[in-house]
Order: structure tokens, then C-alpha cells, then sequence
């Protein structure tokens, strides 16, 4: 079984699209995560969410909104595509957040806007 | 704020040699995490080890081992005997505890193991 899956794998859309990019996790964790990876492979975090609450927002446009409807999923959707928007996109999930533990990553989403 | 530094963009030596990534981090906090990961070529990224920063002992798993020296704030990691499976980018991270669990990763460093 896969412990942190996204879907889907890869995307390919215009500019100025709307997309969401879909990520679950069967560990039982509480803490979940996005990480933008660039082009020179530059892991950025985005986002993080404790039991859907959000507790990282590292200055990312609002044209970004994650949405944690359980504690087991973390999906992010995208307004208004931009061609700078391309990137591997890593969603991660740990135990409790306050008591560390390793980050699981998913496979992650290649997104290529045109 | 927290940095991670990895000055050697690319390695490559030929199988069977060992090989050390560097790995030099800045943080302010007494309590910190390091990691590092493995992205094979495949993309997917692998964890291979943490270490909090009470914690100074060297660690040995298989042909791995790891070097953490407060003193120089250095968390390098060893390859014996590599194998062209090495071959990746290996990235080394740092978080600070409590509250704020956000991975900061260095730039990676690619290694490639020649036949």
C-alpha cells in the first residue's frame, strides 16, 4: 500500500487554468505538508497543516489555496496558472507536529504550464 | 533563520570508491533536527536518516555512515563502496523543534557513480 499518494502525476495545462493537485496519506499522521520543487531542484516548503489547521504558510500567492478537508488528505489548488507555477510539487506527512518525526514524502506532481 | 549549505553541486567517482557529500548548517535554536534524503532519478525522495542535535554519535547503516559535528556544524554523510545505485541527488534538511516542523533543505548534490 502506498503510504503517501498524489494524483496526478503529472499535469500539463495552459496558463491562467485553475488546478488542484489531490494528496493522501494512510499512516494515520497528523501533519501534513506541500513543497515546491524548481527546476535547478530547490525544495521549498509551502504549506503545512496539523490535524486541518494550518501552521506554515511560507509566502506563497494566494493564487495557492490548500484545503485539508480531513487530516488525512491535503489538497492544493492553483488559480490563474503562471508559467512559474512549473515545478515538482512534494506533498509530506509526519506524526504530531511538537514531537518530531520524519517527513514520508508522496512521489510527487510534475506540473508543466504552457 | 535557518540555513543548510551544500557546497558541492556534483560529484562523480567511479564505482567502489567511497565518497563524502558535505552538508553545513545554520540555525539559531539549541534543539534541531538534520536529515538527509535521497531523490534517485526516478523522483521520488527517500528518507535515509535524523539526527537531533543532542545527539552527536556518529551513525554506520550498511555502507552509509554519517559525521555530525556541533563544533563545525557539519552533518556529512559517507558512501563506502559505492554502487551505481547510489547514483541521486542527495539532499540534507534542518528543522527546529516545536512548532515549527518545516523541513529546510539545502541545494542537493548530485551524485553519479560511473561503471
Amino acid at each position: 500500500d502506498t503510504a503517501v499518494s498524489q494524483t496526478p502525476k503529472y499535469l500539463v495545462t495552459q496558463m491562467g487554468n485553475d488546478k488542484s493537485i489531490k494528496c493522501e496519506q494512510n499512516l494515520g499522521h497528523d501533519t501534513m505538508y506541500w513543497y515546491k520543487q524548481d527546476s535547478k531542484k530547490f525544495l521549498k516548503i509551502m504549506f503545512s497543516y496539523n490535524n486541518k489547521e494550518l501552521i506554515i504558510n511560507e509566502t506563497v500567492p494566494n493564487r495557492f489555496s490548500p484545503k485539508s478537508p480531513d487530516k488525512a488528505h491535503l489538497n492544493l489548488h492553483i488559480n490563474s496558472l503562471e508559467l512559474g507555477d512549473s515545478a515538482v510539487y512534494f506533498c509530506a506527512s509526519s506524526r504530531l507536529a511538537g514531537n518530531y518525526n520524519e517527513q514520508f514524502f508522496g512521489p510527487g506532481t510534475r506540473l508543466t504550464v504552457l | 533563520a535557518q540555513k543548510v549549505t551544500q557546497a558541492q553541486t556534483e560529484i562523480s567517482v567511479v564505482e567502489k570508491e567511497d565518497v563524502t557529500l558535505d552538508c553545513v548548517y545554520e540555525t539559531r535554536d539549541t534543539t534541531y533536527y538534520l536529515f538527509w534524503y535521497k531523490q534517485p532519478p526516478s523522483g521520488e525522495l527517500v528518507f535515509l536518516i535524523r539526527r537531533n542535535s543532542f545527539d552527536e554519535q556518529n551513525e554506520i547503516s550498511g555502507r552509509y555512515s554519517w559525521n555530525f559535528q556541533k563544533s563545525t556544524s557539519s552533518f556529512n554523510f559517507t558512501i563506502t563502496a559505492s554502487q551505481v545505485v547510489d547514483s541521486a541527488v542527495y539532499f540534507c534538511a534542518l528543522s527546529e523543534n516545536f512548532g515549527n516542523e518545516k523541513l529546510t533543505f539545502g541545494t542537493g548534490t548530485r551524485l553519479t557513480i560511473i561503471p
